[in-house]
């Protein structure tokens, strides 16, 4: 079965250019996750959407970062401009329903580096 | 279930020996949760979930003990394997979609 699938696995970006993510979640899930890893505050939830549409971007650090999900099958995380403290991992996933006891399952992660 | 700082536990098991992992959860509220293993380079991939109305669960060779009294939950994996060399680190859900994941243990594996 195919995964969670993000694109692309490594990104190395100047200061100031913009940075795109994509994400296709797992088919069937209806909820589909933006997380960022950095080793400083482990894993935070940036945004979540049902059904495509936005539910919580409480998680989303500042203006520069937007993400949408024009259909069921993909969403794109973007940052612009990027800035150096951007630099982390950034995990899509997605959910079938989100309650407790529903598992989110993670992508491989696209490792940003901004310099 | 703060986020992780710049230096992660580590247990350190011999090759064949079992290991015990440790979480300790922040809200008595949450209701369910997941073990997660993430290698390097990779994605937290799920190993094994609890929900609060269960003590224990068994999966293939690991096992998930939860005691809410004194919120915390714990990981064995039996027989240890070079294999399970990797970050382990739980969620825990207070009845929502905001996972509160913990600080994470890193396992080496002796051979």
């Amino acid at each position: 079965d195919a995964g969670v699938i993000q694109s692309p696995r490594h990104e190395v970006t100047e200061m100031g250019q913009e940075v795109t993510l994509r994400c296709k979640p797992i088919s069937g899930h209806d909820y589909l996750f933006w997380y960022r890893q950095t080793m400083m505050r482990g894993l935070e939830l940036l945004i979540y959407f049902n059904n495509n549409v936005p539910i919580d971007d409480s998680g989303m650090p500042e203006d520069r970062f937007s993400a949408k999900m024009p259909n069921a099958s993909f969403s794109t995380l973007k940052i612009q401009p990027s800035e150096p403290r951007d630099s982390a991992v950034y995990f899509c996933a997605s959910s079938q329903r989100v309650e407790s006891g529903n598992t989110i399952y993670f992508g491989e992660g696209s490792w940003l580096t901004v310099v | 279930g703060e986020s992780v700082g710049l230096h992660l536990p580590t247990l350190s098991v011999q090759e064949g020996d079992n290991s015990i992992i440790n979480c300790a959860y922040s809200n008595s509220a949450s209701d369910y949760f997941i073990w997660y293993k993430q290698e390097s380079g990779k994605g937290p991939q799920f190993i094994i979930d609890i929900r609060s109305n269960m003590d224990k669960r068994q999966g293939q060779r690991v096992t998930v003990l939860l005691n809410k009294t004194v919120k915390h939950l714990s990981l064995q994996i039996a027989a240890t394997q070079p294999g399970d060399s990797a970050v382990y680190f739980c969620a825990e859900s207070p009845g929502t979609y905001k996972y509160i994941f913990g600080t994470g243990t890193r396992l080496k594996v002796l051979a």
